[in-house]
């Protein structure tokens, strides 16, 4: 079974300082991993995803992840925190052999201090 | 592409009514899926289809859900003797079927609160 772990149900960073968001993910076949975004009363939105190809992925508005499998760790950053990054951050799972569901992590807020 | 839509955005019933809720998903997205999520977790996996079938089922979605896309188009989502449990967002997502690792679009999701 696949399950992903978010380490931190509340994160709180400045402006301008680094976003570290952990993710900790648990397969037994090789995973595709998501980072999404859910900012209040909003759906969800893709920020990046991990497929087998490049370890580090770039997403939108100025994310990045690193797939180590060494360390089954999917962690979610961005080098300098905007006000308009408060929100919720869900890290999630699939296998390539499931065309269905994503197992969602219980998600981290994200709050900017000024 | 007007997105993924739900309505109603939010609805408040008495426990034991029933309740439907729609989803409209991406123009030629032939999957769709359901989730439920609950306050301060993230969103749980209900149910799927794949045009108008429904190819899988959570074990969370118990025999007083029941959900629908007759024409492989919109889907509806019903569930009936409400109860207290049920008050959650109902988040509705779709994809295009080509590879698995195809993006889901959420739609804003339904908000149900049962009294």
């Amino acid at each position: 079974a696949q399950s992903v772990t978010q380490l931190g149900s509340h994160v709180s960073v400045s402006e301008g300082a680094l976003v570290l968001l952990r993710c900790n993910y648990s397969s037994s076949v090789p995973p595709y991993l998501f980072w999404y975004v859910q900012y209040p009363n909003q759906g969800l939105q893709l920020l990046l995803k991990y497929t087998s190809a490049a370890t580090l992925v770039k997403g939108i508005n100025g994310f990045e992840a690193e797939f180590k499998k060494s360390e089954t760790s999917f962690h979610l950053t961005k080098p300098s925190a905007h006000m308009s990054d408060a929100a919720e951050y869900f890290c999630a799972v699939t296998i390539y052999s499931s065309a269905s569901k994503i197992i969602f992590g219980s998600g981290t807020r994200l709050s900017i201090r000024p | 592409d007007t997105g993924v839509s739900q309505n109603p955005r939010h609805k408040i019933t008495k426990r034991g009514q029933n309740v439907t809720f729609r989803c409209d998903p991406i123009s030629e997205h032939n999957r769709l899926y359901w989730y439920r999520q609950t306050l301060g977790q993230g969103p749980e996996f209900l149910t799927y289809f794949q045009n108008e079938a429904q190819l899988e089922k959570s074990r969370l979605l118990s025999d007083r859900f029941s959900a629908e896309r007759p024409k492989g188009s919109f889907s509806t989502l019903e569930i009936q003797r409400t109860e207290q449990g049920d008050s959650a967002m109902y988040l509705c997502a779709s994809s295009p079927y080509r590879l698995v690792q195809e993006t889901q679009y959420f739609g804003p999701g339904t908000r149900l609160l049962v009294l």
